[in-house]
């Protein structure tokens, strides 16, 4: 069965500093990663994603992840975080199915809230 | 915000209440989907549509009841809900066949049962 977990429930970091959001997955086949963003009261919003190609994704507002297959990670990253910014972060993945002969649904982490100092 | 509405975006129901969420989508996606948030839980997937046919019931109790008219719109009918329901009911599309491509999520329904 494919998991996604995302180790940090939370991440505080000061406006202008670097952050990262962790992710972590298991899958059958290349796996399709996804993050995702909620902001309070809304629904979410798709950020980027990793099919296939460059390790190194960007995605919308200055965001950006970069698959390892080693390590089986997806880490969403932005070189200088807003206040803005702070928000629900979900990473996804879909792998083959059980069976082996198709993409199965996707699944989603528990969320890590992100929380971006003044 | 991104082509996909869902009305209401709060409804209060007691447990013997019969009522419907509604979800449109505007991006011309053929697959849908009914997600449930609940606090502290992961996203629940629910229910999948493919081209308005149903491909995936997430072992959801009866009284759910989903409804695929069209491509565009996607109903979840609820009848006796208990207290456990509430939650928030995201609906989501995505273009081509179920999971192939990224899912474009509506506001949800934040739903409270009484």
């Amino acid at each position: 069965a494919q998991s996604v977990a995302q180790p940090e429930d939370q991440v505080n970091v000061a406006e202008g500093n670097p952050l990262t959001v962790k992710c972590t997955y298991s899958v059958s086949g290349n796996p399709y990663l996804f993050w995702y963003v909620q902001y309070p009261n809304r629904g979410l919003q798709f950020l980027l994603k990793y099919i296939t190609g460059d390790n190194l994704v960007k995605g919308s507002y200055g965001f950006e992840a970069e698959f390892n297959k080693s390590q089986t990670s997806f880490h969403l990253k932005k070189p200088s975080a807003l206040v803005s910014d702070s928000a629900l972060y979900f990473c996804a993945v879909r792998g083959l199915n059980a069976g082996g002969t198709s993409y199965g649904k996707l699944t989603f982490g528990q969320g890590t809230i992100l929380t971006v100092h003044p | 915000e991104t082509g996909v509405t869902q009305t209401p975006r709060h409804l209060v129901m007691g447990m013997t209440n019969k009522k419907s969420l509604k979800c449109e989508q505007h991006l011309g996606h053929n697959a849908m989907y009914w997600y449930k948030q609940s606090a502290k839980k992961p996203l629940e997937l629910m229910f999948v549509y493919n081209f308005k046919e149903q491909t995936e019931n997430n072992s959801v109790p009866s009284r759910f009841s989903p409804e695929c008219p069209n491509s565009s719109h996607l109903f979840l009918h609820l009848h006796t809900l208990q207290p456990e329901d509430s939650a928030l009911y995201l609906c989501a599309s995505s273009f081509g066949q179920a999971y192939s491509y990224e899912q474009y999520f509506g506001p949800g329904t934040r739903l409270t049962v009484t």
